[in-house]
């Protein structure tokens, strides 16, 4: 079993829909969880962290669920600048310093 | 601030030549670590660096690679001799810390294709 698992997608909305991505992780050490967002033939470009009590930003919510071992990340009244992939990342303690594993990542497509 | 910075941008190579990648950190950033992405597979950690340090080399994937950091600032990578399945994307990132919620800052990449 990977260590962190999304559904790659892609997951086609059209605009102003709200869609939701999860994430699951399998080590129950994980410490810390945040959400990236690539655009295509891009970097990875950190979108937000994942706060125990969850957290918002505009349009993006972000949950973590240690019970289940998954994060989420919700977009809201989608726009097709949204289109992009979007990759979890979970960090875990090794060693004093922290070890990032990302997953494969879930691909948005916005459609007018 | 300037972002993290990575030379070449792309990088075409007949296999069983050298390739030396270069990734400038962002000024003040200790921790500096490599990233392949072969694809459609997962971004894959190469290895982490602290400072000058090798904090943990356990992803790379054989001794055809070899980074370096030397004075703890810009590092190399550099894949010799180069093969087939070494075609894919090389990330660069740096952050701050090194405990606690590590929040990483990619470059750009470099796209490598190995002929």
């Amino acid at each position: 079993r990977k260590e962190v698992e999304q559904d790659p997608g892609p997951f086609n909305v059209p605009e102003g829909a709200t869609v939701a991505f999860n994430c699951t992780y399998s080590n129950s050490a994980s410490q810390s969880f945040f959400w990236y967002r690539q655009d295509c033939r891009k970097e990875p470009k950190l979108l937000m962290s994942v706060y125990s009590s969850g957290n918002e930003d505009g349009r993006f919510t972000a949950q973590l669920n240690r019970a289940s071992q998954y994060i989420s990340l919700l977009i809201r009244d989608s726009k097709l600048s949204d289109s992009a992939t979007y990759l979890c990342a979970v960090n875990r303690d090794s060693g004093g310093y922290q070890k990032v594993t990302f997953g494969t990542g879930t691909k948005l497509q916005v459609i007018p | 601030e300037a972002g993290v910075t990575q030379f070449p941008s792309h990088s075409v190579i007949e296999k069983g030549q050298t390739v030396t990648l270069r990734c400038d950190p962002i000024s003040g950033h200790d921790n500096l670590y490599w990233y392949r992405r072969v694809m459609g597979k997962e971004i894959k950690f190469l290895l982490h660096f602290v400072k000058e340090s090798k904090q943990d080399e356990s992803g790379m994937p054989n001794n055809r690679f070899l980074a370096e950091r030397t004075g703890g600032t810009y590092s190399t990578l550099k894949v010799q001799p180069a093969e087939l399945e070494d075609s894919g994307v090389y990330f660069c990132a740096s952050s701050r810390y090194q405990t606690g919620a590590v929040e990483q800052y990619f470059g750009p990449g470099t796209r490598l294709t190995v002929t």
